[in-house]
């Protein structure tokens, strides 16, 4: 079946870049998300890529997929404090969303 | 409309009582979607409805789980008989349609149960 994987934890110092990983396991899915969670809230879409591009860039936020080795990243530049939470990429299978566990960022000073 | 509902947004019960929760998605989301979150884990999808019909249901919605969406707006989901491993947060979701790029979600309900 399908399967979404990710590294638990990440710690970068305020104002460097945090790049979070995750890899995937369904070639067919058209789409993969970025969505982030804050303590005790839902989910918060940051961003998507469509399967046939490289790369999307959106202000601080830049997302690269690798499609042959089924990799997909999130890189936040210039990461503030604001920034710690807990990230999930997801793919699309057919009509509803398979997660990754997250990955804790924590921002400190 | 401001986004995704959820009520409640907490729920301490006790086992073996039977609870339900309330998603009132985006007015013109035609899909609703619930998914499961356990501790440190991601969402795991349940069901999810296109207008009011239920298009799919996940394994992990045993026979005490229940959801409707009557008249393709609002959905409640109902456990039945509640166990302690049904102790998670539920969270709803909408959409334009199948082909949407975007699924909005709610805050959730956090169901603890004792």
């Amino acid at each position: 079946g399908e399967d979404v994987e990710q590294s638990l934890f990440l710690s970068v110092r305020e104002g460097d870049s945090s790049v979070i990983n995750c890899t995937y396991t369904d070639s067919s899915s058209t789409y993969l998300y970025w969505y982030k969670q804050e303590p005790g809230a839902g989910l918060q879409l940051l961003t998507y890529i469509f399967s046939n591009m490289d790369m999307k860039q959106d202000q601080r936020l830049t997302v690269l997929l690798n499609k042959k080795d089924k990799h997909l990243s999130l890189r936040i530049a210039d990461t503030q404090t604001g920034d710690s939470a807990i990230y999930f990429c997801a793919e699309k299978d057919t009509d509803k969303l398979i997660f990754g566990t997250g990955t804790r960022l924590q921002v400190f000073p | 409309d401001t986004g995704v509902s959820q009520d409640p947004r907490h729920k301490i019960t006790k086992r073996g009582q039977n609870v339900t929760f309330r998603c009132d998605p985006i007015s013109e989301h035609n899909r609703l979607y619930w998914y499961r979150q356990t501790l440190g884990q991601g969402p795991e999808f349940l069901t999810y409805f296109q207008n009011e019909a239920q298009l799919e249901k996940s394994r992990l919605l045993s026979d005490r789980f229940s959801a409707e969406r009557p008249k393709g707006s609002f959905s409640t989901l109902e456990i039945q008989r509640t166990e302690q491993g049904d102790s998670a947060m539920y969270l709803c979701a909408s959409s334009l349609d199948g082909e949407s790029t975007e699924a909005f979600f709610g805050q959730g309900t956090r169901l603890t149960v004792v």
